[in-house]
């Protein structure tokens, strides 16, 4: 999963709890992404980063928020989870610059009952 | 924003056989398009991709055909195996660093 790690890989949390992602990378690309994927939608974008403390908004971010102190490390953060939020969720990373191909981590499946 | 559209959602052959997945885009800016390959349990790899200056991209038994004037690509898998069971995305994004917009998936099953 070039060098992409994410933690945990499985939670089960209530809802109302804050739920906090981790995404590790080791190839010092610049671009990290969170998506979901859920049935029927395929993979969407949450937010992405650019680079340390530079992040922006992708197509369904209410609800989340993101926070990138180190190149290495991309956090999603799930301030009150809600049942709409049970999804899987991939990191992925991109060197940017003039490649654009993105590499998916192994995911993390989030159940809030 | 764009729009990605991949037909069929289903798709079973017979081990040997050819399958072919299709995909449609709405934005004519998007000029990079990837195709992934994800299996159960697993994070989305990708297999093959194409850029809009070339119609056409070869990788042993995968091939990718873009046609930008018709907003639409095509992944073609020939001589398929049953490990080529899995589920397929496209996706198509405008230039690099920026998000990728996915289709929803083609659940390829190989019949032995």
């Amino acid at each position: 999963d070039a060098g992409i790690t994410q933690s945990p890989r499985h939670k089960v949390t209530e809802t109302g709890t804050p739920v906090t992602l981790r995404c590790h990378q080791t190839e010092n690309h610049r671009y990290m992404y969170w998506y979901r994927q859920d049935p029927g939608h395929g993979l969407r974008l949450i937010h992405y980063s650019y680079g340390v403390k530079d992040t922006d908004k992708g197509e369904v971010s209410d609800g989340y928020s993101v926070s990138r102190s180190k190149t290495e490390d991309f956090l999603l953060t799930l301030e009150s989870a809600t049942s709409s939020q049970t999804s899987v969720y991939f990191c992925a990373i991109s060197p940017g610059l003039s490649i654009e191909t993105q590499y998916f981590g192994p995911g993390t499946r989030l159940l809030v009952l | 924003g764009e729009n990605v559209e991949q037909h069929p959602s289903t798709l079973s052959v017979q081990e040997g056989d050819s399958a072919v997945i299709k995909c449609t885009y709405s934005d004519s800016a998007s000029n990079y398009f990837p195709w992934y390959k994800q299996e159960l349990g697993k994070g989305p790899q990708l297999i093959i991709d194409i850029r809009s200056n070339v119609g056409e991209k070869k990788d042993q038994r995968i091939a990718v055909t873009l046609n930008k004037t018709a907003k639409h690509f095509s992944l073609h898998i020939t001589e398929t195996q049953p490990e080529d069971s899995a589920v397929y995305f496209c996706a198509a994004s405008k230039m690099a660093g920026n998000q990728f917009y996915f289709g929803t998936g083609t659940s390829l099953t190989v019949i032995p």
